[in-house]
């Protein structure tokens, strides 16, 4: 079945105690994105790949990293967590050119910064 | 950059009935405009999407209409399910060979159809 898993589904940490979250798709995707929904926000991207070895930032990418190293795999870094960073993540995927290639995401992780 | 904004947030229909969801953009360049459904626990799904040059496309009981000049899009449904309850987010963006096609999400509703 074609899909982007994302893990965990549900994180619970303190400040400062550095978290990796991981995502993988299974689809051959070159686009590989986070984006963070956070109530009356939406959801708001955070970085993206192009392919592999190659990420840029998206709009909100302060005090998060990424990685691209492998084709399928995408994950996200919070190298010292802040409560400001509580919210439910979203990793999502798609082909690299197509115009409406649609953009599959994952079913989120839940994470809450004490 | 890029503003989407979409309203109502939340929208309340009788089963049966038609909805209508809303959205305006800011950035004239913008020629994709894909919705989203999001159900509870999940991640948003593509139920549809139009392009700059198509004014109107269906899908089943789902409609999207796009009105370039006044820089507005709009989902409709008609004859609403239960299953029809869900988050819907509007997005838009700019395509450019190698570009990073970036998503803006406007902020999403909730739409409860009542049996």
């Amino acid at each position: 079945e074609a899909q982007v898993t994302q893990n965990p589904r549900y994180l619970i940490t303190v400040t400062g105690k550095k978290l990796t979250v991981t995502c993988s798709q299974n689809m051959n995707h070159e686009y590989m994105s986070w984006y963070r929904q956070d109530p009356g926000l939406g959801l708001r991207q955070i970085y993206y790949s192009m392919n592999v070895e190659v990420t840029d930032k998206g709009d909100v990418p302060e005090g998060y990293k990424v990685s691209r190293k492998e084709k399928r795999n995408f994950p996200l870094i919070l190298e010292s967590p802040s409560p400001n960073q509580t919210s439910l993540y979203f990793c999502a995927s798609k082909a690299g050119d197509l115009y409406n290639s649609p953009l599959h995401f994952g079913n989120g992780t839940r994470l809450t910064v004490t | 950059g890029e503003n989407v904004e979409q309203h109502p947030s939340t929208l309340s229909v009788q089963e049966g009935d038609s909805a209508v969801i809303k959205c305006t953009y800011s950035d004239s360049a913008s020629n994709y405009f894909p919705w989203y459904k999001q159900e509870l626990g999940k991640g948003p799904q593509l139920i549809i999407d139009i392009r700059s040059n198509v004014g109107e496309k269906k899908d089943q009981r789902i409609a999207v209409t796009l009105n370039k000049t006044a820089k507005h899009f709009s989902l409709h449904i008609t004859e609403t399910q239960p299953e029809d309850s869900a988050v819907y987010f509007c997005a838009a963006s700019i395509w450019e060979t190698g570009a990073n096609s970036k998503l803006t999400f406007g902020k999403g509703i909730t739409l409860s159809v009542r049996p």
